[in-house]
Order: structure tokens, then sequence, then C-alpha cells
């Protein structure tokens, strides 16, 4: 099985802060990996798939990349509504793992 | 607009059985890949398996093998996960999601369905 190694687990950041969350994969999975945004009590929301494609509607401030088997999301300018845990998907096979999460807070 | 709908809240005991239905509509329910994945109370998510309806099969995560059965009912584009053995690590909510042929990953989820293993 692929496993997913998300990190950090935690990111204290603060309004206006620009943060980076990152996802590396035990092996190849070309660019089959999606980032979430979970709110507490609500379905996880898709924010990017295929390591850098903006799902329509999301904010042009999230943005991924890709670099092998590591994998990052980015926010370029936290907003209020952006606090929230964060995880890392990978669907390359019909064997779908998620990363760890990542609890983002405000400091 | 796609909208996943599923059956609410279980209260069940060790060892029995539970059965979560996920309706579909607005998107393409056959050759869309319907996933199930799990959180349980403070925890991460736990993606359990998948089925594409036009295939007939599902993928299970190694840890569910043997105790999790995905179907799916075309004519009304409903998708089921069972879970028999519950022990009261399954206790968690329950979430279906669909991912369109189109962009592989899952797009969108139903509300959760909350399923509590007591005695």
């Amino acid at each position: 099985d692929i496993h997913l190694t998300q990190s950090p687990s935690t990111l204290s950041a603060s309004l206006g802060d620009r943060v980076s969350i990152t996802c590396r994969a035990s092996q190849s999975i070309s660019t089959r990996l999606a980032w979430y945004q979970e709110k507490p009590g609500k379905a996880p929301k898709l924010l990017i798939y295929d390591a850098f494609h903006l799902q329509s509607g999301v904010p042009s401030r999230f943005s991924g990349s890709e670099s092998g088997t590591e994998f990052t999301l980015t926010i370029s300018s936290l907003q209020p509504e952006d606090f929230a845990t964060y995880y890392c998907l990978q669907y390359n096979t019909y064997l779908y793992t998620f990363g760890q999460g990542t609890k983002l807070e405000i400091k | 607009q796609v909208q996943l709908v599923q059956s609410g809240a279980e209260v069940k005991k060790p060892g029995s059985s539970v059965r979560v239905s996920c309706k579909t509509s607005g998107g393409t329910f056959s050759s869309d890949a319907i996933s199930w994945v799990r959180q349980a109370p403070g925890q991460g998510l736990d993606w359990m398996g998948v089925m594409i309806p036009m295939f007939g099969t599902a993928n299970y995560v190694q840890k569910f093998q043997g105790r999790i059965t995905i179907t799916a009912d075309a004519s009304s584009s409903t998708a089921y996960m069972e879970l028999t053995g519950l022990t009261s690590e399954d206790t968690a909510v329950y979430y279906c999601a669909r991912a369109p042929a189109s962009i592989a990953a899952p797009d969108s989820w139903g509300q959760g369905t909350r399923v509590t293993i007591s005695s």
C-alpha cells in the first residue's frame, strides 16, 4: 500500500501569513494527489486535484505543487476561514490513502 | 449539481452489522467512483474502499477486508456500504464520496452518517 507522510501535524500562523503543508508519498503516484479542507461537523472540501489543479470555486490563494514524490499545498495569504484541518489523498491506484492531517491554528 | 444523501444515524450492538446508503443525483452514477471514508472521534480521515458501478467490483483497504462490502444499485443511483463484526472501534462518522471519471479525485461528499457502537 502507498503511504503518505504529511507534515507538519499542527501549524500555527497569523492572518495574512503564507503557509505550506507537505505530503510525501512512499512511492511514485504520478500527480494523483488531492488536497482537502475539513472543518468540524462538515464533510471535507476538495481544494486541489492532480497535484496542482484548482477545483472550481476555490480561491486562488490556494495552490499545489509537486516534486517527485513530494507534494505541497500553499496558502498565500491566510484568511479567517482558512483555519481548518487539511488532508492530502493519493488516488494513483484504486487503493487510496489519506495523509494524517494538518491542523492549521491561529497564532 | 451533484448531491449525495446518506441514510440516518445508527446505534448498533457489538458484533452486529450496519448498512449505510448513499443516494446520488446529478452525476453519472455508473462511471463515477464511489468511495467510503470514515472518521472516528478526534481522528483523521480513513479511506475504506471504492466501487465503480459500471465495473461491478470493489476495492477495499486491507484492514477492512472480510468485514466490508460495497455495492451499488444503478436503477436508483444508490451505493451501499455494509460493515460486519462491529466493535467500539468502528464508532465513527461514515462518508460516501463521488469521484467523476474526469478528475478521479472525490469532489462531492455525502453529509456523513454517525454510527455508534454501544452495548
